[in-house]
């Protein structure tokens, strides 16, 4: 099977703008979950879809959303850039019968 | 979800076993210890995961204290390429999926 697949790798945005990234789960994960890796916090889970909903949420402002379409692929829309927000992206899907889950490569986005 | 506690750093001789501990005082009977690592800007990595008994797979082995406040990673026979940040979590079966990560342990294997 192919693994979670993240688009694009690496962006580069400026203070002010709206990005979005793109998550292809594993074929047959339901589950989608998007995190956000700084030197400063860590890894931070920013919220996980189910069956194109949002099942829970972090501690993020609502400048961060997302969503998820019928084929399991999701999207995060981050609006109003700033240049805190430069981080690596990170997407993670499973089988909804089983908590293991699996980690794209992340998306580096930079924001200047 | 209980909180966990790692060493910050450690070092390792290659061809040596490597045992990252993990302190997680807090938690509660349902929940799962969960050790993933993180090489370099890569997505973190499923190594290994464990209730009550002791795991073994073919990357590592998960040893889980009787009272299962706390746990050991033991990479058997550690390689260069086994250099990275180590994330013990702990988490319940019936939760959504939400990882909470902590600071993790950076391991170098030393040539």
């Amino acid at each position: 099977k192919a693994g979670v697949t993240q688009t694009p790798r690496y962006l580069i945005k400026t203070r002010g703008q709206q990005v979005t990234l793109s998550c292809s789960p594993i074929s047959g994960h339901r589950s989608v979950s998007w995190y956000q890796q700084t030197p400063g916090q860590g890894l931070q889970f920013l919220f996980e879809y189910f069956s194109e909903t949002q099942r829970n949420k972090g501690n993020f402002p609502g400048r961060f959303s997302g969503r998820q379409f019928s084929n399991s692929r999701s999207e995060m829309n981050v609006s109003t850039l700033e240049l805190g927000d430069s981080a690596l992206y990170l997407c993670a899907s499973r089988n909804d019968r089983v908590i293991k889950q699996y980690f794209g490569p992340g998306t580096r986005l930079t924001v200047t | 979800d209980a909180k966990t506690t790692q060493p910050p750093s450690m070092d390792c001789a290659e061809g040596r076993a490597a045992n990252l501990p993990c302190n997680h005082s807090t938690i509660s009977g349902n929940e799962y210890v969960y050790w993933y690592r993180q090489i370099h800007s890569q997505g973190p990595q499923y190594i290994i995961h464990g209730l009550k008994n002791n795991e073994t797979n073919e990357m590592a082995s998960l040893i889980i204290t009787e009272d299962r406040k706390s746990s050991t990673l033991i990479l058997p026979h550690a390689t260069l390429r086994d250099t990275a940040v180590y994330y013990c979590i702990v988490r319940g079966a019936n939760t959504g999926n939400q990882f909470y990560f902590g600071t993790g342990t950076s391991l170098t294997v030393i040539p």
